[in-house]
């Protein structure tokens, strides 16, 4: 089986500009999470979504926009970008957010470079 | 006060030692524990998780939580160089609609041959 698979894998912008990052979560999976990970810390959750409801917002400015889609795959959105965005971002996904103890299984990322 | 703290490392121990990773967590809301693995320029690779107070095997790793004293561990028997790696504690608060995991930052672990 497939595992969560995002894309692209590396992206350069510059300042100012636009991304879209998209995730396809494990088969069955239908929650999806996406976390920002920058040199030397850990992944900083971003947003989980759920059967595509937004279940919860990380601290992160309202540039950040996602959303999931009926096959469960899911977009993130980042505007305006600032050099602080260069981060890896990652996917993960779940089968739902109420079982405790129920894991979170990470994608690949994508890097992105803000210049 | 960060809510998921680490010490960052490196922790460095000889092939087949046993290496013990720790982690300890502020919000006693906290539910469920995960310990994933991180290769460097990867993405993390979940290892292990643990809900219930005591000791949780698989294999040659160990989890071990303690919630009155808010501290949850990773020991790792017969440690092999391919377990060098950054070693990520986290955890999920018990609220019910969401299941956001709060990372600490990571202990890295060098293994010697």
């Amino acid at each position: 089986d497939a595992g969560v698979t995002q894309s692209p894998t590396h992206l350069i912008k510059t300042r100012g500009q636009h991304v879209t990052l998209r995730c396809s979560p494990i088969s069955g999976h239908k929650s999806v999470s996406w976390y920002q990970q920058v040199l030397g810390q850990g992944p900083q959750f971003i947003f989980q979504y759920y059967e595509k409801e937004e279940r919860g917002r990380g601290n992160f400015p309202d540039r950040f926009s996602a959303r999931q889609f009926p096959n469960y795959s899911s977009e993130l959105n980042v505007n305006a970008l600032l050099l602080g965005d260069s981060a890896l971002y990652l996917c993960a996904s779940s089968l739902g957010p109420g079982t405790v103890g129920e894991p979170q299984h990470f994608g690949d990322g994508t890097r992105l470079s803000i210049l | 006060q960060k809510e998921v703290e680490q010490n960052s490392g490196p922790l460095s121990v000889p092939e087949g030692a046993i290496a013990s990773l720790n982690c300890t967590y502020s919000d006693r809301g906290s539910q469920s524990f995960f310990w994933y693995r991180q290769y460097s320029g990867k993405s993390p690779e979940l290892i292990m998780s643990i809900y219930s107070n005591g000791d949780k095997e698989d294999g040659r790793f160990t989890a071990q939580l303690n919630k009155a004293s808010q501290y949850v561990s990773l020991l790792i028997r017969d440690s092999q160089p391919s377990d060098s790696a950054t070693y990520l504690c986290a955890s999920t608060l018990m609220d019910t609609g969401r299941r956001a995991l709060t990372f600490g930052s990571g202990t890295r672990l060098q293994v010697q041959p």
